[in-house]
This record gives C-alpha cells, sequence and structure tokens, in this order.
C-alpha cells in the first residue's frame, strides 16, 4: 500500500511567487494535516482537515490557506513568498481524529524561497 | 515559555549505553504523548505512544509524569541505528493538532 505522497519534494520559488503543495493521503484516511518544519526545529502545526472541513488552524498568517477535495486529498498554498518561508512541509494522514491516531508523515516538500 | 521543550542536545553516547531524554508540557490538561523519531532530511515516524503512566516496547521505555508534567524516553542497549532526532509530541484538541518539540539529536558511536 501507498504511503503518504506529496508533490513535488523540492522546490526553489523567488520572493513574492506562490506556491501549492500537493498531498494524497493514505487510502481510507479521511484526515489530513499540514506542518512546516524548519531547520533544527520540531513541526509545527499549519492545519488540519477532516471530511474536507478545517478542523484546526495553527499560528500563520493569512498567506496560508489549504483545502481538501472530496477524494481526501489536499492542497497548501502560500501566497507572497517571504525568505522565512524556506522549510519541510510536512503532510500527516490519519484514519481520523482521536487522541489515539497516529499520524502518518509524507516525505516533505522542501521549499527554498530565494 | 514553549507549549513542549526538549533538550536539543546532541547526545552522543557508545553502542550498549542507557541513555534517558525528557520533554516537559505546559498545557497541565493534557493526556496523551507521542514519542516520533525522525533520521535526518527525513520524515518523523511514531515510535511510541504515551497514556496514562506510560508504555514499554522492547528497548524502550516512555514515562508519563502528570504531577511534574513531564514525559521521559528511555533507551536500553543502544544501537547504532537508533541515530536520529526523537520528537516529543503533545496531542492536542482531541487530535486535532499535534504539538511538537524542537527535537533531541541522538547520536551513537561505535
Amino acid at each position: 500500500d501507498a504511503g503518504v505522497t506529496q508533490s513535488p519534494t523540492h522546490l526553489i520559488k523567488t520572493r513574492g511567487q506562490q506556491v501549492t503543495l500537493r498531498c494524497s493521503p493514505i487510502s481510507g484516511h479521511k484526515s489530513v494535516s499540514w506542518y512546516q518544519q524548519v531547520l533544527g526545529q520540531g513541526p509545527q502545526f499549519i492545519f488540519q482537515y477532516y471530511e474536507k472541513e478545517e478542523r484546526g488552524r495553527g499560528n500563520f498568517p493569512d498567506r496560508f490557506s489549504a483545502r481538501q477535495f472530496p477524494n481526501y486529498s489536499s492542497e497548501l498554498n502560500v501566497n507572497a513568498l517571504l525568505l522565512g518561508d524556506s522549510a519541510l512541509y510536512l503532510c500527516a494522514s490519519s484514519l481520523s481524529v482521536g487522541m489515539n491516531t497516529e499520524a502518518f508523515f509524507g516525505q516533505g516538500t522542501r521549499l527554498t524561497v530565494v | 515559555r514553549k507549549e513542549v521543550e526538549q533538550d536539543p542536545g546532541p547526545f552522543n553516547v557508545p553502542e550498549g549505553a542507557t541513555v534517558a531524554f525528557n520533554c516537559t508540557y505546559s498545557n497541565s490538561a493534557s493526556q496523551s504523548f507521542f514519542w516520533y523519531r525522525q533520521d535526518c532530511r527525513k520524515e518523523p515516524k511514531l515510535l511510541m505512544s504515551v497514556y496514562s503512566s506510560g508504555n514499554e516496547d522492547g528497548r524502550f521505555t516512555a514515562q508519563l509524569n502528570r504531577a511534574s508534567q513531564y514525559i521521559s524516553l528511555l533507551i536500553r542497549d543502544s544501537k547504532l541505528s537508533d541515530s536520529a532526532t526523537y520528537l516529543c509530541v503533545e496531542i492536542y484538541n482531541q487530535g486535532g493538532k499535534l504539538i511538537f518539540g524542537q527535537g533531541t539529536e541522538l547520536s551513537v558511536k561505535p
């Protein structure tokens, strides 16, 4: 079975540009979350979607937006890129939501803003 | 104060050593935690869940101390393959959000 897949794996963008990152969850998983991981830090929560509804939002500016599609895949959009947006963006999928639900991470998209 | 805090290390230990990591959390109502492992430039992978008093899986033991608001991870008989960053994770908002510590780097040497 395929795990969580993210595309692209690497991306270089210029300041001010916009970027769209994609995530396909594990088959049967209905929840997708997005995290940003800056070098030397743990991942930081950006969004969670469950059954196509936004269920949680982290402390990120409105330049960050996301959505989940009927097939449970998800996109993360970042507008007006800043140098500080350079990071590893991780997508996590889980079967549902709940305290004992394991989150499985994709390999991430490494975004470099120059 | 960060919600979840870890000693970033690095911890450099010889093979066969026992090593312990601690993690403190600020939300006294939190009940469930994970330890994730992250290899260099890879995605995090679940190592252990930590509920109620603790959990043990082979060489790995995780403990939760609610009174002092800390979680620990003990690794016995360290292997070279245990070299990685260990992330302490608080489960928040009924599982809707994971709050990660900054990670503790472990390097096991021959």
